[in-house]
């Protein structure tokens, strides 16, 4: 079965735009989580939506939003990009959002903010 | 404030012997912990995890072992095998927001022949 999508793979922006990336779960999955990855943090906890409501939060600022469509796809937006906005974005889904099976992540996005 | 710590960025195993990677956590609420491996170009893939009711969860040549007391984790991989060679990250989590995993920073393995 298709894993978790992620489009795009590679962005670049230029500082102050703003940018949207899409995470498409497995097929049945009702939950997506974001997670942003820098060499110096780590993977950090953004979001999660579950039945197109955001279910947790994570402790990033209000520039970073999304939204869970009815299919599940979920999308991500930044806006005012900043040069420490440059990462690797992963979603990954699960089931039900619970931790039996872990989540599945996609292969991420790379943001380059120049 | 970093609450799970894998205080070893890099481990070296020759093929076939057992490879240990630790984990601490700091947080006293956190219920729930998983294990991930990281290939380069790739997303984490879930390997194991274990919930604080148990000390010991085995998965074919991996096994995790938690000592609630110690606020301490370890993935064990016996025998590991070159194909082993990733980043392994650890996480954790709370009841009530089980979905929020908090990671560690990752170490990265490299199993040789």
């Amino acid at each position: 079965k298709a894993g978790v999508t992620q489009t795009p793979r590679y962005l670049i922006k230029t500082r102050g735009q703003q940018v949207t990336l899409s995470c498409s779960p497995i097929s049945g999955h009702r939950s997506v989580s974001w997670y942003q990855q820098t060499p110096g943090q780590g993977l950090q906890f953004l979001f999660e939506y579950f039945s197109e409501t955001q279910r947790n939060k994570g402790n990033f600022p209000g520039r970073f939003s999304g939204r869970q469509f009815s299919n599940s796809r979920s999308e991500m937006n930044v806006s005012t990009l900043e040069l420490g906005d440059s990462a690797l974005y992963l979603c990954a889904s699960s089931l039900q959002g619970g931790l039996d099976y872990g989540y599945t992540f996609g292969s991420g996005t790379r943001l380059t903010v120049v | 404030d970093q609450q799970v710590k894998q205080n070893s960025p890099s481990l070296s195993v020759q093929e076939g012997r057992i490879s240990i990677l630790n984990c601490d956590y700091t947080n006293s609420m956190f219920d729930y912990f998983l294990w991930y491996k990281k290939y380069p170009a790739e997303g984490p893939t879930f390997l194991i995890s274990i919930s604080s009711i148990k000390d010991k969860n085995e998965d074919g040549r991996f096994t995790v072992f938690l000592n609630k007391s110690a606020k301490h984790l370890s993935l064990h991989i016996v025998p590991s095998q070159p194909g082993d060679s990733a980043v392994y990250f650890c996480a954790a989590s709370e009841t009530g927001t089980a979905s929020k995993l908090t990671f560690g920073t990752g170490t990265r393995l490299q199993v040789t022949l």
